[in-house]
């Protein structure tokens, strides 16, 4: 079935690096574009990063940019969410999302179930 | 970045009441705005899309409505499984902005 399973989260120190994966199966990854969109502990949710179905254009927010980087491997499946520099407001579930509507519209209609990142000294 | 005010934060409700959550754009947004349900320890769940568009497999009680700056999520009749956060998602332009969330909780 329609799967997305993120891994890779822990507990990591403040200006240390981590690097999340998420594995697509089910349908054609290389197809659509991805999100990532992260939730800290008894908040709300917030759009983090996106990457176009071929890997092109990525676009970040601006709570992240500079410090996260998104890729992709459409061979493999896989979305990856590289984070640098990170600070203790980082830590949060991290949810792989499809945006996977067609005909011009967006909105994310597959989730992963999260991966958690604690940024702790 | 756009942002999302979502109101009410919180309500309660009975099953049967209709219900509705309102989101206000800081600037127009055309008609690109959707609506997730989260429940305690579960991924959101997709319920409209561009405003009025219902995904596939959820119930015709939920609704959606508006466009430039003001939209509404309504559920004709609350039933028990409706009880669960809401958020809209405006998705505009970069960066994309969710707002802060609206529990709906049993009264």
């Amino acid at each position: 079935q329609v799967q997305l399973v993120e891994s890779g989260g822990g507990v990591v120190q403040p200006g240390r690096s981590l690097r999340l994966s998420c594995a697509a199966s089910g349908f054609t990854f290389g197809s659509y574009t991805m999100h990532w969109v992260r939730q800290a502990p008894g908040k709300g949710l917030e759009w983090a990063a996106l990457i176009t179905y071929d890997g092109t254009k990525q676009y970040y927010a601006d709570s992240v940019k500079g410090r996260f980087t998104v890729s992709r491997d459409n061979f493999e499946n896989t979305l990856s969410l590289q984070m640098n520099s990170l600070r203790v407001d980082d830590t949060a579930l991290y949810y792989c999302a499809r945006d996977g509507i067609s005909g011009g519209d967006d909105a994310f209609d597959i989730w992963g179930q999260g991966t958690m990142v604690i940024v702790s000294s | 970045a756009i942002q999302m005010t979502q109101s009410p934060s919180s309500l309660s409700a009975s099953v049967g009441d209709r219900v509705t959550i309102t989101c206000r754009a800081s600037q127009d947004i055309g008609n690109e705005l959707g609506w997730y349900q989260q429940k305690p320890g579960k991924a959101p769940r997709l319920l409209m899309y561009a405003t009025s568009s219902l995904q596939g497999g959820v119930p015709s009680r939920f609704s959606g409505s508006g466009s430039g700056t003001d939209f509404t999520l309504t559920i004709s009749s609350l039933q028990p499984e409706d009880f669960a956060t809401y958020y809209c998602l405006q998705d505009y332009n970069y960066p994309w902005t969710f707002g802060l969330g609206t529990k709906v909780e049993i009264k």
